[in-house]
């Protein structure tokens, strides 16, 4: 299995501009979840999935992220319009329980300019 | 919000030596999570230990968890320069649905 894969690894973009950031889970993963990493407020969770279905959405900042998961394969998260805080690593990471160990991405790191 | 705290924010050691890093957490939980995380790189599951389990091993990694104290331990023994990492604990509460929650890591650094 190739792991959770992410794209694309490194994001630049302008501030009010569009920004979509893709990830396929593991097969066979029921679970998927969207973190965002900064040096600030370390790892925090903004949305997770349960059979493509968003469970917890509490995390994500404001209008401005959106996340879905059209199918158990494929999972993207939105953030328009961008701004320069929005700037950060964000992975996606799946498991097959909500209590077991999850599978990270490598991550996108993003830097809104 | 961060549930779990590590202990220490960083740690210098020399190749051979033994690393311990301590997580303090708030609430009660089911379970307690180790991740390694190199730089540039997504985190990598280490171990995870139950609430009803006070100690865990794997390979050179040895994991206590006290419940009544809310707090956990990672022991690296005989650290090697391929060690150094971020190291997070996380926890997933014990209310229903709650993913994992993750400090603010330890940043190892062995030296050699």
């Amino acid at each position: 299995d190739a792991g959770v894969i992410q794209s694309p690894r490194h994001e630049v973009t302008e501030m009010g501009q569009e920004v979509t950031l893709r990830c396929k889970p593991i097969s066979g993963h029921d679970y998927l979840f969207w973190y965002r990493q900064t040096m600030m407020r370390g790892l925090e969770l903004l949305i997770y999935f349960n059979n493509n279905v968003p469970i917890d959405d509490s995390g994500m900042p404001e209008d401005r992220f959106s996340a879905k998961m059209p199918n158990a394969s494929f999972s993207t998260l939105k953030i328009q319009p961008s701004e320069p805080r929005d700037s950060a690593v964000y992975f996606c990471a799946s498991s097959p329980g909500l209590s077991t160990g999850y599978t990270f991405g490598s991550g996108t790191r993003l830097t809104v300019v | 919000s961060q549930q779990g705290e590590e202990d220490p924010q960083a740690l210098s050691i020399q190749e051979g030596e033994n690393a311990t890093m301590n997580c303090s957490y708030k609430t009660s939980i089911n379970n307690l999570q180790w991740y390694r995380q190199n730089s540039g790189r997504g985190l990598v599951h280490l171990i995870l230990i139950r609430s009803n389990e006070r100690e865990k091993h794997s390979g050179r990694l040895r994991v206590t968890l006290d419940t009544s104290k809310k707090s956990s331990s990672l022991l690296i023994t005989a650290s090697r320069a391929a060690d150094t990492a971020s190291y997070f604990c996380a926890t997933d509460g014990r209310q229903a649905g709650t993913a994992l929650i993750f400090g603010k890591g330890t940043t190892l650094s062995v030296s050699s």
